[in-house]
């Protein structure tokens, strides 16, 4: 089955700074990679998505890069907030029935 | 609208002791996940279920877990005979329309085992 790794486990970069979240993937039939950012105490929520007839997306301040050849993709998020302190997961699927394969959750911390 | 609700909100039970989470999705969403998310870790799917087909219970880590879905409704998630390595939230996930839709989780279930 698909295995995702994400890197790196805990990120602190300073207010303003951009961070950067990667994670690779197994299984060359996934074609959906959701990230999600997950706030303490709450579900985790899809803040971008990407599949694999692209190569990047941006939405405002966070974007996302895939390179299928080395399957691998990555989350960007620029001019960092306090609000983005959260913990993220980035996941693959092959669509369809499939669950969503998670990494193990990057903890992003926004320092002042 | 309402977005996924689970109940309860925190549970803690006596190793041995059966429990049951429940899960009510957004209205009209055919497709219902299950998730564990041990401390420190990602989400680790358990069972699927879509519409009125079989349901997809590939992630289910023993047969002490089951899970049961009415309709496109509300589904149970049921832990017989807990251990304490069941410790973990579980989170529930609904999704509407196509395969690539986002799912939609709710706040998830803390369960302790003690």
């Amino acid at each position: 089955g698909e295995n995702v790794e994400q890197h790196p486990s805990t990120l602190s970069v300073q207010e303003g700074d951009s961070a950067v979240i990667k994670c690779t993937y197994s299984d060359s039939a996934s074609n959906y990679f959701p990230w999600y950012k997950q706030e303490l105490g709450k579900g985790p929520q899809l803040i971008i998505d990407i599949r694999s007839n692209v190569g990047e997306k941006k939405d405002q301040r966070i974007a996302v890069t895939l390179n299928k050849t080395a399957k691998h993709f990555s989350l960007h998020i620029t001019e960092t907030q306090p609000e983005d302190s959260a913990v993220y997961f980035c996941a693959a699927s092959t669509g369809g029935a499939d669950g969503l394969t998670f990494g193990k959750g990057t903890h992003l911390i926004i320092q002042p | 609208g309402a977005g996924v609700s689970q109940s309860p909100s925190n549970k803690v039970t006596e190793k041995g002791k059966d429990v049951e989470l429940r899960c009510d999705p957004i209205s009209g969403h055919t497709a219902l996940y299950w998730y564990r998310q041990r401390l420190g870790q990602g989400l680790e799917f358990l069972i699927y279920f879509q519409g009125n087909s079989a349901p997809d219970k590939s992630g289910l880590p023993s047969d002490r877990f089951s899970a049961e879905r009415t309709g496109e409704s509300v589904s149970t998630l049921t832990i017989q005979r807990t251990q304490q390595e069941d410790s973990a939230v579980y989170l529930c996930a609904s999704r509407g329309g196509g395969s690539y839709n986002e799912q939609f989780f709710g706040p998830g279930t803390r369960l302790t085992v003690l």
